[in-house]
């Protein structure tokens, strides 16, 4: 059974703090780690999709990095700002057409 | 359309009673998925089609469910008799791509509620 852990399951953040949190999957038959943000009743949207170890993506203040060999991806918001406020999911995929996803990080940015 | 379009966004059926979810993806996207996500939870992986081939079905919980794509674009995920442990948050994605490592564009998904 795959597993995708993200942790932690919810963050407070003041407004222009920044923060990172982190999803660790299986180092076995890796082929690719999405990152997704869901803002509550809209759709999750992509972030970032890395296949390499060593990858890091970056999409205005939010990065990613990669490490394939260990499991683990880090998501990094610098300078949060309300409209970051979202539920955070990372999933993993094998070479199988499907995607494991973690629980979620919901990130709450206080003004 | 410009997105991934899902009806209803909201369900409330009786327990027993079917339901069927609908989802409209991308014009041209030959791969499209259902997804479940229980309160709490990440959203776990029901189906895939490529086009109208059923290529992946080990997500589905119990023979009560059923997705079909039977002309390549839409699709509709029936759930028969539902129970109270359907209820969920039903998600539909697409993508243009048939390999793995490419983003996939979701939709708002489909609330059901069974009481």
């Amino acid at each position: 059974i795959l597993n995708v852990e993200q942790s932690p399951q919810s963050l407070h953040v003041q407004e222009g703090d920044s923060t990172n949190f982190t999803c660790s999957f299986p180092s076995s038959n890796f082929y690719a780690l999405h990152w997704y943000r869901w803002e509550t009743a809209k759709s999750p949207e992509a972030l970032f999709v890395m296949t390499l170890n060593g990858d890091e993506k970056k999409k205005g203040r939010i990065s990613a990095t990669l490490n394939t060999k260990e499991g683990y991806s880090y998501l990094y918001i610098k300078g949060s700002q309300p409209e970051d406020s979202a539920t955070y999911l990372c999933a993993f995929s094998s070479r199988a057409q499907k995607l494991v996803f973690g629980q979620g990080t919901r990130l709450t940015i206080n003004p | 359309g410009a997105g991934v379009s899902q009806s209803p966004r909201y369900k409330v059926a009786k327990r027993g009673q079917d339901v069927a979810l609908r989802c409209d993806p991308i014009s041209g996207h030959v791969s499209l998925f259902w997804y479940q996500q229980a309160l709490g939870q990440g959203p776990e992986f029901l189906t895939y089609f490529q086009n109208e081939a059923q290529l992946d079905k080990s997500g589905l919980p119990s023979d009560r469910f059923f997705a079909e794509r039977p002309e390549g674009s839409v699709s509709t995920l029936k759930i028969q008799r539902t129970q109270q442990e359907d209820s969920a948050v039903y998600l539909c994605a697409s993508s243009s791509y048939r390999e793995v490592g490419h983003g996939y564009t979701f939709g708002s998904g489909t609330r059901l509620t069974v009481v």
